[in-house]
């Protein structure tokens, strides 16, 4: 089946510091992938599409100089949190959407990661 | 305006029984429905995806079923396991193969007790 792999599942920072989150397709290509927030009990908040080879997409109300994402290759996609702030702490989860054609998935369905969970102290 | 109801919010059952959840939606247009399970701390897992045409579907002991014309859907857990703990998202797509622009809701949490 279609694996997306997140790195770290969990990460402490001190306030000011900057995270790097990555995001793996580990048997498909994923020319798009998503990047998503989750506070507690709520919903899946869309935060950017992130692009192989282009610029990321972002959703309103989010900062692009902040949530920095790096789509360099078919299979990873990076956030980075600059300069994080304690209200960043929060669940961070990305889905990888397969490219047509490689018998992955169907109903052009993307596949989530594990999720990553940032405490800004 | 696009939304995706789901109740009950929580519910809390004994390992062996059966239940359903509820999703009640207005989004339009409409391409799809979906439901996810997410455990605690994880990343949402595909259960079942209807499209249009589709009022059910099974993936083992879950069940979906879709009403395009009331716009509803529901799943049905059976024999309930204790690994069935966890929260049920239903999610809908408006528009086929846009990804960016899925409405979700917030989930059912569901708790199995032995």
């Amino acid at each position: 089946g279609a694996v997306v792999s997140q790195h770290p599942s969990r990460v402490i920072c001190k306030s000011g510091t900057s995270v790097k989150i990555e995001c793996r397709s580990l048997d498909f290509q994923a020319t798009t992938m998503f990047w998503y927030r989750q506070f507690p009990k709520q919903s899946l908040m869309l935060m950017a599409t992130s692009n192989e080879g282009s610029k990321a997409t972002y959703e309103q109300g989010v900062e692009k100089d902040k949530f920095l994402i790096n789509h360099a290759s078919l299979t990873l996609s990076t956030l980075t949190v600059t300069s994080a702030h304690p209200e960043d702490s929060s669940f961070y989860i990305c889905s990888a959407l397969p490219v047509a054609g490689q018998g992955v998935g169907k109903d052009t369905e993307a596949f989530f990661g594990q999720g990553t969970r940032l405490t800004v102290v | 305006k696009n939304q995706v109801e789901q109740s009950p919010q929580s519910l809390i059952i004994l390992e062996g029984k059966n239940c359903t959840l509820q999703c009640n939606y207005t989004v339009s247009p409409f391409s799809n429905l979906r439901w996810y399970k997410q455990d605690t701390g994880r990343g949402p897992v595909s259960l079942t995806i209807m499209t249009f045409s589709e009022n059910t579907k099974s993936n083992g002991r879950y069940t979906a079923t879709l009403d395009a014309d009331t716009k509803q859907s529901s799943l049905h857990i059976t024999a309930s396991q204790l690994s069935d703990s966890a929260s049920y998202i239903c999610v809908v797509s408006p528009n086929a193969g846009n990804n960016r622009k899925l409405i979700w809701g917030l989930g059912t949490s569901l708790a199995v007790n032995p």
